[in-house]
């Protein structure tokens, strides 16, 4: 079973705008992962942000973690034709640092 | 330094077929994972191992599904009497130390079990 759901499942914006993803979960974590996956490929890895951390950046992207809502949000900034692909974020669930759990993802497409 | 590689990139196999997948971890990484990813949603773990240690194997479906990495390093996902269910993009994943770090994930093998 998964463990969160990102919000929107789909979006479509012209290249140099903004897109916000957002993720909710439902157990205590360590930490929430956001991965990238092109069509056909593997995951690959965007940024990390711990439970006792709120906001971190990491070049055009912004995550914010809000562990009383159990939410967070991935914002991509001045997006381009190349940022077209599926966001997921993932989650440790608080256990052991073992498996990650993930999202169905959100499915961008940037026009350009 | 080199990723996270998995082979075949692709497999076809027949119902009842046996397969076997391999996964070669970056260098040095401790844990490695092994998740599966249906058409159009996310990845779900499969199983996990610290070295050679499988320490958590509690995703793996059916009792048709095995893993191993006997050295510590390089691991294969075996599936015994493929089934059509089986059919899905397997994703291995290595990190330094659990899942409290990045993991690094390969390319995946495709399986296609007709």
């Amino acid at each position: 079973s998964q463990q969160g759901e990102e919000d929107p499942q789909a979006l479509s914006i012209q290249e140099g705008e903004n897109a916000t993803m957002n993720c909710s979960y439902k157990t205590s974590i360590n930490n929430l992962q956001w991965y990238r996956q092109n069509s056909g490929r593997g995951l690959v890895h965007l940024i990390l942000i711990r439970s006792n951390e709120r906001e971190k950046h990491s070049g055009r992207l912004r995550v914010t973690l809000d562990t009383s809502k159990k939410s967070s949000s991935l914002l991509i900034t001045a997006s381009r034709a190349a940022d077209t692909a599926s966001y997921f974020c993932a989650t440790d669930e608080g256990n052991a640092g073992n498996m990650l759990t993930f999202g169905g993802g959100t499915r961008l497409m940037v026009k350009p | 330094g080199a990723g996270v590689s998995q082979s075949p990139r692709y497999k076809v196999a027949k119902r009842g077929q046996d397969v076997a997948l391999r996964c070669d971890p970056i260098s040095g990484h401790v844990s490695l994972f092994w998740y599966q990813q249906a058409l159009g949603q996310g990845p779900e773990f499969l199983t996990y191992f610290q070295n050679e240690a499988q320490l958590d194997k509690s995703g793996l479906p059916s009792d048709r599904f095995f893993a191993e990495r006997p050295e510590g390093s390089v691991s294969t996902l075996k599936i015994q009497r493929t089934q059509q269910e089986d059919s899905a993009v397997y994703l291995c994943a290595s990190s330094r130390q659990g899942g409290r770090y990045e993991q690094y994930f390969g390319p995946g093998t495709r399986l296609t079990v007709t």
